[in-house]
């Protein structure tokens, strides 16, 4: 299982665009790159997901260097309501139940 | 908008009951998972399935089972509750084997305090 790295915390204020970094030096060649947002009493809800390059949707970019041992979750223009934890995951899509484990993920809060 | 329903938000249970947890997926998913959140320890795997009436245990399926009698509904059995099995449990689906899905849905969870 490729392991990952990410910050406990982060702050930011509304407005401001955050970057979360994930590390994941032992990615495999078949492996995905997923994050997912948690709030409070909810259960977590998938953001955006991708392989390489760089990936964008209606709510966040993902970037993925060529080498893809680490990849950044980019917010765009913070506001209160991103106020959440913030999990990365890597695995093998075609095996869900063996290959993702989610870690402490990242906990950001957005400061007025 | 599809769907993960968790049939309680919060329930109470006593020490030795056996507690059922039920879920509900309406996207006609082949996996169905069910994890086990707290704080300080992030989301842990109980078991998971990949078709009706398979079952595979995940990373802390001791004092737990599972039924998958239908593809829509996953059931996760406490056996005899403990104080150490309150937690908020969180049951998740994801469509079958594919690169083209879009992960994990998850339900709303449920909080279980075994007292």
């Amino acid at each position: 299982l490729a392991k990952t790295t990410q910050p406990i915390s982060m702050d930011s204020y509304e407005g401001q665009e955050v970057n979360i970094t994930c590390s994941h030096n032992n990615i495999a060649t078949n492996d995905y790159i997923t994050w997912y947002q948690q709030f409070p009493s909810q259960g977590p809800r998938f953001i955006i997901q991708g392989y390489k390059t760089k990936v964008t949707n209606e709510v966040a970019s993902l970037f993925i260097p060529a080498d893809r041992k680490s990849s950044t979750l980019s917010l765009p223009r913070v506001s209160l309501s991103d106020t959440a934890v913030y999990y990365c995951l890597v695995g093998d899509l075609v095996n869900y139940g063996q290959n993702f484990v989610f870690g402490p993920g990242t906990r950001l809060s957005v400061l007025p | 908008d599809v769907k993960v329903t968790q049939s309680s938000r919060y329930l109470v249970k006593r020490t030795g009951e056996k507690v059922f947890l039920e879920c509900v997926q309406d996207m006609d998913h082949e996996n169905m998972f069910w994890y086990r959140q707290d704080p300080g320890l992030g989301l842990r795997l109980i078991y998971f399935s990949y078709d009706v009436k398979m079952k595979e245990k995940g990373d802390i399926p001791e004092g737990y089972s599972v039924s998958r009698e239908k593809k829509e509904r996953f059931s996760l059995i406490l056996e005899s509750a403990s104080t150490n099995q309150t937690s908020m449990y969180l049951c998740a689906s994801t469509q079958e084997n594919t690169r083209d899905s879009y992960g994990y849905t998850f339900g709303s969870g449920t909080r279980l305090t075994v007292v």
